[in-house]
């Protein structure tokens, strides 16, 4: 299947510090999602992105989509411990097929 | 609580052995799915389900098997269970061409 290319692998951090990620692939995608994966849990939606250029918030989190449909970015801004986990972003084709990225894993230091 | 539930949440068997993961989601959702989480936390589907008819079924062994009683319901069986098949596996639920809903996974440990 396409290949989604996640960087960066890790992240450490200082509190208050903000964060980038960003996520490309050689295919074009119609959603680009960034989620986040808990210790134990599941991943959970942060951000949904579904044209082109856009560009939406999420409380201290920002996404875009890319202008070629081919990458998305995450930013975070003024980080805080509970930021501590795993991000990932997904690519979602038409037909419910939804590709993930290898995950940025971030360490926030109080 | 609308939710994706999976069971059981541990799941630890010997080489060899046949077992099932169970998955229901009450959020009346057309589409499930199962994907498998490896050591590095690499996500990959395994297989897609809408309206109990299987729409992606990536290079997986046979030895896997999902059965779709109803919309509510992707259940997860495996055959001849391997060391290589230990990992977290995760269903999934969605409205058609909608972000997914997570469970919370079901940590399979083969020794």
């Amino acid at each position: 299947g396409q290949q989604l290319n996640q960087s960066p692998q890790s992240m450490f951090i200082q509190e208050g510090e903000d964060v980038s990620m960003n996520c490309t692939s050689s295919s074009i995608f119609n959603t680009w999602l960034w989620y986040k994966q808990d210790p134990g849990e599941g991943p959970v939606l942060l951000i949904a992105l579904y044209k082109a250029g856009e560009l939406t918030s999420n409380g201290r989190l920002t996404a875009q989509f890319g202008i070629t449909r081919k990458d998305s970015f995450l930013n975070i801004s003024a980080s805080i411990p509970s930021d501590v986990g795993i991000y990932f972003c997904a690519g979602q084709r038409g037909n419910n097929d939804m590709r993930f990225g290898a995950g940025t894993r971030l360490t926030v230091k109080p | 609580d609308t939710a994706v539930s999976q069971t059981p949440k541990y799941l630890v068997t010997q080489m060899g052995n046949d077992k099932s993961i169970k998955c229901e989601q009450n959020l009346g959702h057309d589409t499930m799915y199962w994907y498998k989480q490896d050591s590095k936390k690499f996500l990959k589907i395994m297989f897609s389900y809408n309206n109990k008819e299987l729409i992606i079924n990536e290079t997986v062994p046979n030895r896997f098997s999902p059965k779709s009683p109803d919309k509510a319901h992707l259940n997860l069986h495996i055959n001849s269970l391997e060391l290589g098949d230990s990992a977290v596996y995760f269903c999934a639920s969605s409205p058609i061409g909608s972000p997914l809903h997570f469970g919370n996974g079901t940590r399979l440990t083969v020794t």
